[in-house]
């Protein structure tokens, strides 16, 4: 079955420093891959998106991602991070094989930023 | 443009008590989800449609909970009898179309059973 995961539950970085969030993925070809954000008492805001062609995307926010198939992971990475980004993180695939197109979520990575 | 529109934002009610969440999509959106966030569960997705109809309701709990969208603009998660066990906030989503399309959320209804 297809899965995702965000291996850290929290991560905590100075504002300043650089940041990469894990995702890694089960899936036998490659899938529709996502990064979303949440602030908290929000829904949920696209960062980014990966479907095939060059395997680092650029998202909002000063975000970006890159895909490695052989890893099969989508990390996402910002060289400095503002306080501003302090909130819950989640990855996303859509298995594009996949009749319904279901959005299979990780369970996010919480980030925390000091001052 | 306006997003993705629920309502209540937030509901505190008593077990066994009826409890309905709306949903308004996007406009021209034609894909709707309904999700629950919980701390134990993360993200679940409990049922979407597709042009009104429900393509995928799996992830429905049990029969307690139903979901209906009666046209293209409009909604309807119901959970009855409520239980304490179903307090979470509830995502509506919508998209166009399916597959690779981001999907807009809405921001939530925080529901309390008590």
């Amino acid at each position: 079955a297809q899965s995702v995961t965000q291996p850290d539950i929290h991560i905590t970085v100075s504002e300043g420093a650089s940041l990469e969030l894990r995702c890694n993925y089960s899936y036998g070809a490659t899938p529709y891959l996502f990064w979303y954000v949440q602030s908290p008492g929000q829904g949920l805001q696209l960062l980014l998106k990966y479907f095939s062609g060059d395997t680092l995307v650029q998202g909002i926010k000063g975000f970006e991602a890159e895909f490695k198939r052989s890893q099969s992971s989508f990390n996402l990475r910002k060289p400095s991070v503002h306080w501003s980004d302090a909130a819950e993180y989640f990855c996303a695939v859509v298995p594009y094989t996949s009749g319904t197109y279901k959005y299979i979520f990780g369970t996010g990575t919480r980030l925390k930023v000091l001052a | 443009d306006a997003g993705v529109i629920q309502s209540p934002r937030h509901e505190v009610t008593e077990m066994g008590q009826e409890v309905t969440l709306r949903c308004k999509p996007i406009s021209g959106h034609n894909s709707l989800f309904w999700y629950r966030q919980t701390m134990m569960r993360g993200l679940e997705l409990l049922i979407y449609f597709n042009n009104n109809v429900p393509i995928d309701d799996s992830g429905m709990p049990e029969d307690r909970f139903s979901a209906k969208m009666p046209n293209a603009s409009f909604s309807t998660l119901k959970i009855q009898p409520s239980e304490p066990r179903d307090s979470a906030v509830y995502f509506c989503a919508s998209s166009l179309g399916q597959g690779r399309n981001t999907i807009y959320f809405g921001e939530g209804s925080w529901l309390t059973v008590v």
